[in-house]
């Protein structure tokens, strides 16, 4: 079946330095590509998102690329901060919106 | 961001008990969905409801029984669960059948003990 693989499963960085999470999918019918961030104890809350028809958007220090040939897109914080430690999912759906498959997750760690 | 709203927040149940969850969001989407969310496992699709009409149920086990009576609320009706059904429970809503896909919105979950 369709799937999304995400890596690293837990990354650790510098204050200040930049952090990238990488994801792959298999369901060519995928279209839309949303990031969600998962603070301790809170809800999955939408950070970004890109679509087909994009090859990248930026949002402030939040960036994501996608390339649709390789069925590859990337999660890109610069200046990262304490703040930004959290849970990160990335997700692919096709046109119809229902089907929406998120991978296994990255765990970033910020380092002050 | 009180748009999607889960109750109750914790639940402790044994596995012989009934219980239901509920979920009900203000934001006027047209679709609502179930997740189960495990500890180093991805977010699990449950069951997805369009215009009150189930379209998705992932091969759930029927001791989960998802109900929803309007666009606005869901509930996931819970009875003889096993201890690997301990977990957090997700609902979450978004708007289809634009043509334009619209990104899902979570409530903050419900977590489920079985003992």
């Amino acid at each position: 079946g369709e799937n999304v693989e995400q890596h690293p499963s837990t990354l650790s960085v510098q204050e200040g330095d930049s952090a990238v999470i990488k994801c792959t999918y298999s369901d060519s019918a995928s279209n839309y590509f949303p990031w969600y961030k998962q603070e301790l104890g809170k809800r999955p809350q939408l950070i970004i998102d890109i679509r087909s028809n994009v090859g990248e958007k930026k949002d402030q220090r939040i960036a994501v690329t996608l390339n649709k040939t390789a069925k590859h897109f990337s999660l890109h914080i610069t200046e990262t901060q304490p703040e930004d430690s959290a849970v990160y999912f990335c997700a692919a759906s096709d046109t119809g919106g229902f089907k929406t498959i998120f991978g296994a997750g990255t765990r970033l760690f910020v380092k002050a | 961001e009180t748009g999607v709203t889960q109750t109750p927040r914790h639940l402790v149940m044994g596995m012989t008990n009934k219980k239901s969850l509920k979920c009900e969001q203000h934001l006027g989407h047209n679709a609502m969905y179930w997740y189960k969310q495990s500890a180093k496992k991805p977010l699990e699709l449950m069951f997805v409801y369009n215009f009150k009409e189930q379209t998705e149920n992932n091969s759930v086990p029927s001791r989960f029984s998802p109900e929803c009576p309007n666009s606005s609320h869901l509930f996931l009706h819970l009875h003889t669960l096993q201890p690997e059904d301990s977990a957090l429970y997700l609902c979450a809503s978004s708007q289809v059948g634009t043509g334009d896909n619209q990104p899902q919105h979570f409530g903050d979950g419900t977590r489920l003990s079985i003992l």
